[in-house]
């Protein structure tokens, strides 16, 4: 595997199920994001994980746990989800940096794509 | 506050056609990079370009240029012949020197007909 892969690629849920989306990147990166593609929103940031712990958390609901057990793998955790949390939900990663941002570029899974009735 | 407008929802080109998509931002920081991102329709965002704000030479990778002006805060994206396998909805994204955050705009859908 190469790059950053996302699993699983669809995923229906009832808005009482519990699913997790998972990521993963082979790229020797240290950070790692979460983001939502909505039809009627650009994409919007909801996490950022750097040397696996969390820098950045978006205003995103509590439905919505990340977790990043390593620097190479990072969930979402959906609980009690709405219908417009259906989108799709991309992961990305990066360098990282312990100081300045610098010339950081993201990398882009191919998502999940999430329905939820 | 920061911002990036695509103000092209969506383009239609015959093959071989040059085009041409648009970006303008905003932001005060004096430092920040600005990306090009093209997802096709398999959903993943493909890194095109990043560009940083001290750095104002325009840039040529194959049939893609791009053309940096600071003067009027606009990051504009060439496709010279345009082939269908262009087609893809293209985003230029915006990220402050402080911030893993990248603003992304609505994105320019580009539909090339053969």
């Amino acid at each position: 595997e190469t790059g950053v892969t996302q699993t699983p690629r669809h995923l229906v849920m009832g808005m009482t199920n519990k699913k997790s989306l998972k990521c993963e990147q082979h790229l020797g990166h240290n950070a790692m994001y979460w983001y939502k593609q909505s039809a009627k929103k650009p994409l919007e940031l909801m996490f950022v994980y750097n040397f696996k712990e969390q820098t950045e958390n978006n205003s995103v609901p509590s439905r919505f746990s990340p977790e990043c057990p390593n620097s190479s793998h990072l969930f979402l955790h959906l609980h009690t989800l709405q219908p417009e949390d259906s989108a799709l939900y991309l992961c990305a990663s990066s360098q990282g940096a312990t100081g300045g941002r610098g010339t950081d570029t993201q990398y882009f899974g191919p998502g999940t794509r999430l329905t939820v009735l | 506050a920061q911002k990036v407008t695509q103000a092209q929802t969506e383009i239609s080109v015959v093959e071989k056609e040059d085009v041409t998509l648009d970006c303008v931002y905003e932001t005060r920081d004096t430092t920040y990079y600005l990306f090009w991102y093209k997802q096709p329709p398999s959903g993943e965002l493909v890194f095109l370009i990043r560009r940083n704000s001290f750095d104002e030479q325009n840039e040529i990778s194959g049939r893609y240029s791009w053309n940096f002006q600071k003067s009027t805060s606009s990051f504009n994206f060439t496709i010279t012949a345009s082939q269908v396998v262009d087609s893809a909805v293209y985003f230029c994204a915006l990220r402050m020197d402080s911030s893993y955050k990248l603003i992304f705009g609505s994105g320019t859908r580009l539909l090339v007909r053969p």
